[in-house]
């Protein structure tokens, strides 16, 4: 049973840069939420996606935005980074909107 | 006063005893809570979950939830090593029916052989 995956694994981009980052949920899942990790912090939601849709979102700025696909992968962007966009961002799925997340291994965003 | 609350730690706790990892929460419309584990570098693993008042038991695990006090505990037993990481508390609440975790920022566990 294949979890829930995360590509890449790490990136290094430079401050005005833009950035996508890949989820696949795990099998059976339909919902995926994306949440920012800073150093010593805890995950911060960013938004979560259903039926193709973004149907909840964090304190993030317009620069984050998202995509899910019809087969429930989804992609999490952001725009013109700044160096507090350096993070963790996981990926976390769940079937439905109601039940337990299950995160990914996280991409490492280190922006320059 | 944030949502969720953990003291950082580290809690250090020698091997074979019980660790007791502490979360308060401040909004009374929180109806599910979760606990996950994160190792240094690595993503966080869900470990138990609880919705009601009262304990819930998973092998060496133990939630506790109070929510006329607003407090959820996980409790280790017989501690190992490889518990050592940063345990995060976790609340759901309801909002228009689709709901985001709100995470508190962790406890450390330091588990000494």
């Amino acid at each position: 049973d294949a979890g829930v995956t995360q590509s890449p694994t790490h990136l290094i981009k430079t401050r005005g840069q833009q950035v996508t980052l890949r989820c696949s949920p795990k099998s059976g899942h339909d919902t995926v939420s994306w949440y920012q990790q800073a150093l010593g912090q805890g995950p911060q939601f960013i938004f979560q996606y259903y039926e193709e849709e973004e149907r909840q979102r964090g304190n993030f700025p317009d620069r984050f935005s998202g995509h899910q696909f019809p087969n429930y992968s989804s992609e999490l962007n952001v725009n013109a980074l700044l160096l507090g966009d350096s993070a963790l961002y996981l990926c976390a799925s769940s079937r439905g909107t109601g039940y337990e997340q299950y995160f990914g291994p996280g991409t490492r965003l280190t922006v320059t | 006063q944030k949502e969720v609350e953990q003291n950082s730690g580290p809690l250090s706790v020698p091997e074979g005893a019980i660790a007791s990892l502490n979360c308060t929460y401040s909004d009374r419309g929180s109806q599910s809570f979760f606990w996950y584990r994160q190792y240094s570098g690595k993503s966080p693993e869900l470990i138990m979950f609880i919705y009601s008042n009262g304990d819930k038991e998973d092998g060496r695990f133990t939630a506790q939830l109070n929510k006329a006090s607003q407090y959820v505990s996980l409790l280790i037993r017989d501690s190992q090593p490889s518990d050592s990481a940063t345990y995060l508390c976790a609340l759901r609440r309801v909002n228009t029916g689709f709901q985001k975790l709100v995470f508190g920022t962790g406890t450390r566990l330091l588990v000494s052989p």
